[in-house]
């Protein structure tokens, strides 16, 4: 089955430091891919989109790259601000078969002043 | 605001009991989700339907169900509540019928005493 593996938080960085949340995923088809963020008591939010290998989705400063020959969508940003405080989620969505939507567990970020 | 409106935003509810959420998508989108997030779990795919069909089934529990009207809203139905079921709820709204890529609502806090 499919199924997306984040590096397990929190990671905290200081105010303008260089942000990596690693996310790998295994699927059968030829997925589509996401990273959500969720900032304290609101719903997820669609943050970039990649839909195949070697796409990158890139919004508000952040983005991901599809590597289909490492299986993985790894999120970047150069330079963080407190104000990315957040849980942020890599998904996918297999659109070969099966429409069941699948999330990571969810890496936490806290950037401190 | 995503335009994905849930009601309630919080309930308190003892251990047995039947509730009801309630989920009003954004305009003109076909597609809702369920999702159960709790802090063991992380986010977990309930259950999707599209334009008042059935679509996809996760890791929805028998005791739960879920309809979707002819005007789109959906509801959710949990019964004979148990403790664990304690969690946020979010529904997720989408114009398409296979993807990831959602609209969320701001989610109803589930509290099972």
């Amino acid at each position: 089955g499919n199924s997306v593996t984040q590096m397990e938080g929190p990671v905290t960085l200081s105010e303008e430091a260089f942000l990596t949340i690693n996310c790998t995923y295994t699927a059968t088809g030829y997925p589509s891919l996401f990273w959500y963020v969720q900032y304290p008591g609101e719903g997820l939010q669609l943050l970039l989109k990649a839909t195949k290998a070697d796409d990158k989705g890139s919004n508000k400063g952040f983005e991901a790259t599809y590597r289909k020959e490492t299986t993985s969508f790894h999120l970047e940003k150069g330079s963080v601000q407190v104000s990315d405080s957040a849980v942020y989620f890599c998904a996918l969505s297999d659109t070969g078969g099966s429409y069941i939507p699948t999330f990571g567990r969810g890496t936490s970020l806290i950037v401190h002043p | 605001d995503s335009g994905v409106t849930q009601t309630p935003k919080h309930l308190i509810t003892a251990t047995g009991q039947r509730v009801t959420l309630r989920c009003s998508p954004r305009s003109g989108d076909l597609s809702v989700y369920w999702y159960q997030q709790s802090l063991d779990q992380g986010l977990q795919f309930l259950i999707q339907y599209y334009n008042g069909e059935e679509r996809a089934k996760g890791n929805i529990l028998e005791r739960f169900s879920a309809q979707q009207f002819p005007d789109l809203h959906s509801e959710l139905n949990l019964s004979s509540l148990e403790l664990g079921d304690s969690a946020l709820y979010f529904c997720a709204s989408s114009p398409r019928q296979g993807s990831t890529e959602a609209f969320f609502g701001q989610g109803t806090r589930l509290t099972v005493v």
